[in-house]
């Protein structure tokens, strides 16, 4: 009965490796994003889809390149890893925007 | 561009009230939203003001006053399981959420 999900849970990895995080709510929201919290807890807009049309791109390195295959799922693929990449990265899904429902988030560790 | 400000940490006694301050600078202004988020989980939606004045939701009250660019979250009858992280954002124009830098609230007995 998970709204939103996330895969994995728990991410560690050597830097320059290439990682996906995949992203599935079944909530029938028309709209997903991406999310990174760095270490002191600030949450930063990543991406925004709508029904698989990219809305938002908030000035992310294009290492990091989100697909939507329909508009239940949202992954996110990362190139090249780098050290500064280390953050909880939340998925999240909506109906209005302002109201939204994270998943349990991806620890990326990179090492 | 768009910055928040609310205080970084707040320290409250089981069964008090306790204000979360917000002042926000923004274009494209629509609303305020709360969220709340414990040590390593996922943020949770508590409110959203997209007018002036007062929205209750149990213990939970929020507030936005739009001419001074403010709004407050107050948690009433403190409980150990609020000890968490609350998280102001503006929704604006551009459809997306800018959080600010959350508030520790830390309940003690």
């Amino acid at each position: 009965d998970t709204a939103v999900s996330q895969t994995p849970k728990y991410l560690v990895t050597q830097m320059g490796n290439d990682k996906s995080i995949k992203c599935e709510q079944n909530l029938g929201h028309d709209t997903m994003y991406w999310y990174k919290q760095d270490s002191k807890k600030f949450l930063k807009i990543m991406f925004s889809y709508n029904n698989k049309e990219l809305i938002i791109n908030e000035t992310v390195p294009n290492r990091f390149s989100p697909k939507s295959p329909d508009k239940a799922h949202l992954n996110l693929h990362i190139n090249s890893l780098e050290l500064g990449d280390s953050a909880v990265y939340f998925c999240a899904s909506s109906p209005t925007g302002n109201e939204q429902f994270f998943g349990p988030g991806t620890r990326l560790t990179v090492l | 561009g768009q910055s928040l400000e609310q205080p970084s940490e707040v320290t409250a006694v089981e069964g008090a009230i306790v204000q979360i301050n917000c002042t926000y600078q923004t274009s494209g202004f629509y609303g305020l939203s709360w969220y709340q988020q414990h040590d390593g989980g996922a943020p949770t939606f508590l409110s959203y003001n997209g007018l002036d004045g007062l929205e209750e939701t149990g213990r939970f009250s929020s507030f936005l006053s739009r001419s001074d660019s403010y709004g407050y979250l107050l948690l009433q009858e403190l409980q150990m399981k609020d000890s968490a992280s609350y998280f102001c954002a503006v929704w604006n124009a551009g459809n997306m959420l800018t959080f600010g830098g959350g508030t520790r609230l830390m309940v003690k007995p």
